[in-house]
């Protein structure tokens, strides 16, 4: 089993500065034949579906702001918002996508100070 | 662009079988190497894969619920559909389908539908 765990559970950052969530897995996420970390991040916010915001760890999807970045290798990684806006207050989750049996993180929450 | 919709009961009575279909439109559920997966989210809380489908068949499933579930394929409507059975509250859930691929995870959702156990 790949468990993910995110830390920290909720996180407070005041406007315009830096947030960062942590994703751990239980095993390495990292598939040796292509170098890649089969990770994503995922933002959901009230009432709506999760949106897919970086996968392979590092890589934003199209129309991601550049103020979104992923970072990390093997079993440890993060998920930075360079400067956050009021518009990024959501739960976050990790989800490795190495095992067939797919599995997320609990989720961090994250909200304005 | 691809989009996905759920359809289904929204309430189902304990110990019955839980019924969900999801419509895939502007794209074909067979282009492209994709899987086409059940997602849910109890209430307040995280998100839990179910399982999911390629458009030949073959289907993979969460071990912890293996036992009671059947992910099946429509190719001529573009639908998959979900069954679980012999339901209990703890199934009480907002069920979404989604297309993953093997490169970037969920990349396409469902807007959700809340299924409630209780009789």
């Amino acid at each position: 089993d790949f468990v993910m765990t995110q830390s920290p559970d909720s996180l407070a950052v005041s406007l315009g500065e830096r947030a960062t969530i942590n994703c751990r897995s239980s095993r390495s996420i990292l598939y040796s034949s292509d170098n890649k970390n089969y990770l994503a991040w995922y933002q959901q916010k009230p009432g709506q579906p999760p949106k897919l915001l970086i996968y392979w760890s590092s890589i934003r999807e199209s129309g991601v702001p550049d103020r979104f970045s992923g970072s990390g290798s093997g079993t440890d990684f993060t998920l930075t918002i360079s400067s956050l806006q009021a518009e990024d207050v959501a739960v976050y989750y990790c989800q490795q996508y190495y095992n067939i049996s797919l599995t997320f993180g609990q989720g961090t929450k994250l909200e304005i100070k | 662009q691809v989009q996905l919709q759920e359809s289904g009961p929204g309430l189902v009575k304990p110990s019955q079988t839980l019924s969900l279909t999801c419509t895939v439109s502007g794209g074909s559920i067979t282009s492209g190497d994709f899987y086409w997966s059940w997602i849910r989210q109890p209430p307040g809380k995280g998100l839990e894969w179910i399982g999911y489908i390629y458009y030949s068949g073959i289907t993979y499933y969460n071990p912890s619920l293996k036992s009671r579930l059947i992910i099946s394929v429509d190719l001529s409507k573009n639908q998959f559909s979900l069954e679980l059975s012999s339901v209990t509250a703890a199934d009480t859930a907002v069920y979404f389908c989604a297309r993953g691929g093997s490169a970037y995870g969920f990349d396409m959702w469902g807007q959700g539908t809340l299924v409630t156990v209780s009789s």
